[in-house]
This record gives C-alpha cells, sequence and structure tokens, in this order.
C-alpha cells in the first residue's frame, strides 16, 4: 500500500530563520509526488510536481528536491506568510491520475 | 470569481439523517473529484468522474453516493450518517484527469454528525 509521512508534525520558526520539511514515501512505481499548501478553513492549493529522483522545483522562498525514498521542501528566509500546512502527496504507476495519496502534513508557523 | 465551490460550508446532523454536498467548478476542468479529510488530517480519495463517468471509486460505504449532472457539477449524497462520516469533504477539479498532479480544490465542506 502507498504511504507517505512527512516530518515534523509542527515546525516553527523566526522569520528568516530557513529549514526543511521531509516527506518520506513509499510508493510502487512513482508516477509523481507533489506539493500543497493548506491554509487554516481552505482546500489545499497546488505547489509542485517533482517526477523523477534528482529533480527541483522552485517558487518564490520556497524549493521542492526529490530522492528516491524522500523529498524535501526548503524554505529560505521565511516569512509570516509561509504558515500554513504543507502537504505531499504521491501518485503510483498504474492507477487513475488524480488518486494522489496524501500524507497528514507538516504545520508550519513563521513568528515575525 | 470562486474557481471550485462548494456548498454548504458547514453541516450539523443527527445519526441517521440524509444529507447532500453540491459542487460546481468554472475552470472548464473536465475531472472533479471529492476527497475527505479525516480529523488526523488525511486527505483520502473517495470518488472521481471524468466527462460525467465514475472513473475512481474507492472503498467507500453504499450511504455515499456522487452523482454528475454534467462536467461541471459533482455533488456528494450521504445516506443515514454516522458518527465517524464526520470529516471535511472536499471537491476538487483537474484539466486531463490531472497528469500533473494538480488538483484546484474548494474550501470543503466540514460535516458533523451528532
Amino acid at each position: 500500500e502507498d504511504q507517505v509521512t512527512q516530518s515534523p508534525e509542527a515546525l516553527r520558526l523566526q522569520e528568516g530563520e530557513s529549514s526543511s520539511l521531509n516527506c518520506s514515501y513509499t510508493v510502487s512505481g512513482l508516477r509523481g509526488l507533489f506539493w500543497y499548501r493548506q491554509d487554516p478553513g481552505k482546500g489545499p492549493e497546488f505547489l509542485f510536481t517533482l517526477y523523477s529522483a534528482g529533480e527541483e522545483k522552485e517558487k518564490e522562498r520556497l524549493k521542492a528536491t526529490l530522492t528516491k525514498k524522500e523529498s524535501f521542501l526548503h524554505i529560505t528566509a521565511p516569512k509570516p506568510e509561509d504558515s500554513a500546512t504543507y502537504l505531499c502527496a504521491v501518485q503510483a504507476g498504474g492507477t487513475s491520475y488524480g488518486k494522489l495519496t496524501f500524507g497528514q502534513g507538516t504545520i508550519l508557523t513563521v513568528h515575525p | 470569481d470562486t474557481a471550485v465551490s462548494q456548498t454548504p460550508k458547514y453541516l450539523v446532523t443527527q445519526m441517521g439523517n440524509d444529507k447532500s454536498i453540491k459542487c460546481e467548478q468554472n475552470l472548464g476542468h473536465d475531472t472533479m473529484y471529492w476527497y475527505k479529510q479525516d480529523s488526523k488530517k488525511f486527505l483520502k480519495i473517495m470518488f472521481s468522474y471524468n466527462n460525467k463517468e465514475l472513473i475512481i471509486n474507492e472503498t467507500v460505504p453504499n450511504r455515499f453516493s456522487p452523482k454528475s449532472p454534467d462536467k461541471a457539477h459533482l455533488n456528494l449524497h450521504i445516506n443515514s450518517l454516522e458518527l465517524g462520516d464526520s470529516a471535511v469533504y472536499f471537491c476538487a477539479s483537474s484539466q486531463d484527469r490531472a497528469y500533473t498532479g494538480e488538483l484546484f480544490f474548494g474550501e470543503g465542506s466540514r460535516l458533523t454528525v451528532l
């Protein structure tokens, strides 16, 4: 069974303090790994797709990387508006597109 | 202009009742989904429709029945509600069956069963 585990469960940072979130996964034939951001009371918002080990994607202060067993979401010089829950998801080969297996998320709080 | 809209945002009801959640998307997408987020925050897929055709039907009790009258709408009807059905239900849509994994989610409908 496909599984996604994110760590830490919660992370508190000071504004400007860079850090990384981890997403470990087991999946039969990775088709893609995805990062989403979820604000309280809102639906998840798509950030990145990574398809193969070694791939990297960047967006503003966020950078996602992928290895064969895990993905990291690096946050450089975070700001309070980066506070949210970050969700990692995978899609297995041979499954219907759109069937994503999500982790439980990392709650990020950035203090000014 | 909301891309994926769900109604109602909150439902509070008694065990045994029947309830429906409606979803509409104005993005022109041809695939829509229902995901359930439980108390531990895990999002799990329930159903998916592509151009009104059911393409994903996970192991969900028969009390849950999705209906897609057209590709812009996907509704979820739940019969004989149970305490364990309490959760946040998210509707989502994608273009071309989400080859890129990019789903557009609504804001969720929080169901509380008493």
